[in-house]
């Protein structure tokens, strides 16, 4: 089946020390968005590519950037890990921006912060 | 600003219905989003209506959208314990590719 694949489902990392999560995709979509979930919460939109255009959220902090290599893989790297760090992180991807378009959900990575 | 409202816990027994609520605010064209979130996993996409449907229905779940108070339901027929998750409902509105999300309803079935 075609899908949104997030890899590890778990990372433990320390204060402070860089830490990059993936998502591939095998759907062909041009968009791959990351979001970030804290307990209880919705998702909150980090950035977005669309090809290989970055989009960053206005409020999304400097410690948080992308990379998508290819169509099919995209990566979240934290600089230097806060303990308010620590949440799910979500990697989707849509066909397009249409707003017909629904969004495609992996099944995330738990970050933890030692 | 644009805003999306859910009540927070809805508990209902096996075989009942269920019924989860949304209110959005803003009042352009727009697509309106279900998607079911398992514990630990990701966000599965359930249905989505346009704004000039008033209702949906595709096999257990049904889609009712009033445009005029702006509400937005999903009714869950035969409710089962795999049910069970937290149910989002997301808008998306004319000119822009973002997602607004609700705060999700938490579905307790009970056997």
């Amino acid at each position: 089946d075609a899908m949104v694949i997030q890899n590890p489902r778990y990372q433990v990392t320390q204060f402070g020390k860089p830490v990059t999560l993936s998502c591939s995709q095998t759907l062909n979509h041009n968009v791959m968005y990351w979001y970030q979930q804290k307990s209880s919460q919705a998702p909150k939109l980090l950035f977005h590519y669309y090809d290989k255009d970055f989009n960053n959220e206005a409020d999304t902090p400097d410690n948080f950037q992308s990379r998508r290599p290819n169509t099919s893989f995209c990566f979240l790297d934290i600089r230097s890990p806060g303990l308010g760090d620590a949440a799910m992180y979500l990697c989707a991807t849509s066909r397009n921006r249409e707003r017909v378009q629904p969004q495609h959900f992996g099944d995330g990575t738990r970050l933890s912060i030692l | 600003g644009e805003d999306v409202e859910q009540s927070l816990f809805l508990s209902v027994r096996e075989g009942d219905s269920s019924v989860i609520n949304c209110t959005y605010t803003d009042s352009s064209s727009t697509y309106l989003y279900w998607y079911k979130q398992e514990p630990g996993a990701g966000l599965q996409l359930l249905t989505y209506i346009f704004s000039n449907m008033d209702m949906k229905q595709d096999q257990r779940l049904t889609v009712l959208l009033n445009k005029k108070d702006k509400h937005l339901s999903l009714r869950i027929a035969d409710t089962q314990t795999g049910d069970s998750a937290i149910y989002f409902c997301a808008e998306r509105t004319s000119g822009t590719y973002k997602y607004i999300f609700g705060t999700g309803t938490r579905l307790k079935v009970l056997a």
